[in-house]
């Protein structure tokens, strides 16, 4: 099953924070997340994994609530450049590490 | 420089024909992933390859087929048998089966006319 996004869209202007939740009802072993330019492949920007390792870039920080199957994404003084579509995709332990992708959340940053 | 390329970029084809879409990496990586994107949406994955000569389908293979004859090689053919082809291919790969990032292809625009 489809993890949930939300929000399906959230519009900054430069500077502004932003939290971007991902939600599974499946027990999960890892949660990725990525960000999609328009027309463009998806780009790689953190694993979380259950135990509490992360993997990723060192100006994302993301979290992954094991108990509540829920990792948030967190965006903090964001750039022009942070504009696109997040995805998370999950990964459940009975998966055999197959990545269930959300919906998307769709940034836009302002000047 | 090591990457994964996908052709063509842009795809037609008429109702009832098959079609095969390129996916090569020079990665060295073992597994291989195809995902489909429709507008506004998210990845759906139809098929996946952790070895050469092997496959697994995923959420949405009907309609579709792989061969993994070569490590660097995963392409996919969609079939007549998929009754809404267009969409958005996206090939990946990642180093092994373990839990690591995936690199993705630039990607196919495939419209069924």
């Amino acid at each position: 099953q489809q993890p949930v996004q939300s929000p399906q869209a959230v519009i900054l202007r430069e500077g502004e924070d932003a939290v971007i939740n991902c939600s599974s009802s499946k027990a999960l072993y890892s949660v990725h997340w990525y960000r999609q330019k328009h027309g463009e492949a998806p780009v790689f920007l953190m694993i979380l994994l259950k135990g509490g390792e992360q993997k990723g870039h060192d100006k994302i920080s993301a979290s992954f609530n094991e108990k509540k199957q829920q990792s948030s994404l967190y965006l903090t003084a964001s750039q022009l450049s942070y504009s696109g579509t997040y995805f998370c995709g999950t990964e459940a332990f009975d998966a055999g590490n197959m990545l269930t992708f959300g919906g998307g959340t769709r940034l836009m940053v302002k000047p | 420089d090591g990457g994964i390329t996908q052709s063509p970029k842009y795809l037609f084809r008429k109702e009832g024909q098959n079609v095969t879409l390129s996916c090569e990496q020079n990665l060295n990586h073992d597994a291989m992933y195809w995902y489909r994107q429709d507008p506004g949406q998210g990845l759906r994955l139809i098929y996946y390859s952790q070895i050469v000569n092997d496959f697994q389908k995923g959420d949405i293979a009907e309609g579709y087929s792989v061969s993994r004859e070569k490590k660097e090689s995963f392409p996919l053919t969609v079939t007549s048998a998929q009754k809404n082809p267009t969409a958005f291919y996206l090939c990946a790969s990642s180093i092994d089966r373990g839990v690591n990032e995936q690199f993705f292809g630039p990607g196919t625009r495939l419209t069924v006319l």
